[in-house]
């Protein structure tokens, strides 16, 4: 079953306003990365967490990893338009082979102006 | 720039008929992917390879198999297409733990 679960599945935002995504799971995670995939686009990478408790900003973003190691969050402030896409988390399982990801479901978030 | 390519946007094939995909990349990554990606399923891995003619199956292999017999590329075979691998393909490639940079996608449909 899925390993990594991402909440909400979509996510309204008024320009302007705050937003924060969640990635769970209920094993510990070796690291975790961020992609963000605009609509017909293929996923980028944004960011990776590796230490417990870590967190990492880019510009209005706010990425942190929780002290278990098993949580993750984005924070996007003052949403803009070019916001819009599906941000995925992505997460390496402890013991697991190469640099295999296991990928959350996605947010997808919808700006409106 | 870096680059991952995927031979093909868009592709229509035959049910029955062999596919090949292929995936080229140009930054000499040790790890390469093949996800396909459908709406409220995410992106889920079917095949992966962490060195030159080594494969390792992800989670969904069923009626796929790859080929990886240059560092640079990376195939993915659908050995007899069927309607239920209508899909996005997507190809990734990566170095040792860091982040993947995925090609721009197939969109396969079997008719």
């Amino acid at each position: 079953g899925q390993q990594v679960m991402q909440i909400p599945q979509y996510q309204h935002v008024q320009e302007g306003e705050d937003f924060t995504t969640y990635c769970n799971s209920s094993t510990t995670l070796s690291n975790i990365q961020w992609y963000k995939q605009r609509p017909g686009g293929h996923p980028v990478f944004l960011i990776q967490l590796v230490k417990s408790g870590e967190v990492k900003k880019q510009k209005r973003l706010t990425f942190q990893f929780g002290e278990a190691k098993k949580n993750s969050s984005l924070h996007i402030t003052a949403t803009q338009t070019t916001d819009v896409g599906t941000y995925f988390c992505a997460a390496t399982l402890v013991k697991a082979a190469g640099n295999k990801l296991t990928f959350g479901g996605g947010t997808r978030v919808l700006v409106k102006p | 720039d870096v680059k991952v390519t995927q031979s093909s946007r868009y592709l229509v094939k035959r049910t029955g008929e062999k596919v090949f995909l292929e995936c080229v990349q140009d930054m000499d990554h040790e790890n390469m992917f093949w996800y396909r990606q459908d709406p409220g399923l995410g992106l889920r891995l079917i095949y992966f390879s962490y060195d030159v003619k080594m494969k390792e199956k992800g989670d969904i292999p069923e009626g796929y198999s790859v080929s990886r017999e240059k560092k640079e590329r990376f195939s993915l075979i659908l050995e007899s297409a069927s309607t239920n691998q209508t899909s996005m393909y997507l190809c990734a490639s990566s170095l040792v733990s860091y982040g993947y940079t995925f090609g721009s996608g197939t969109r396969l449909t079997v008719v």
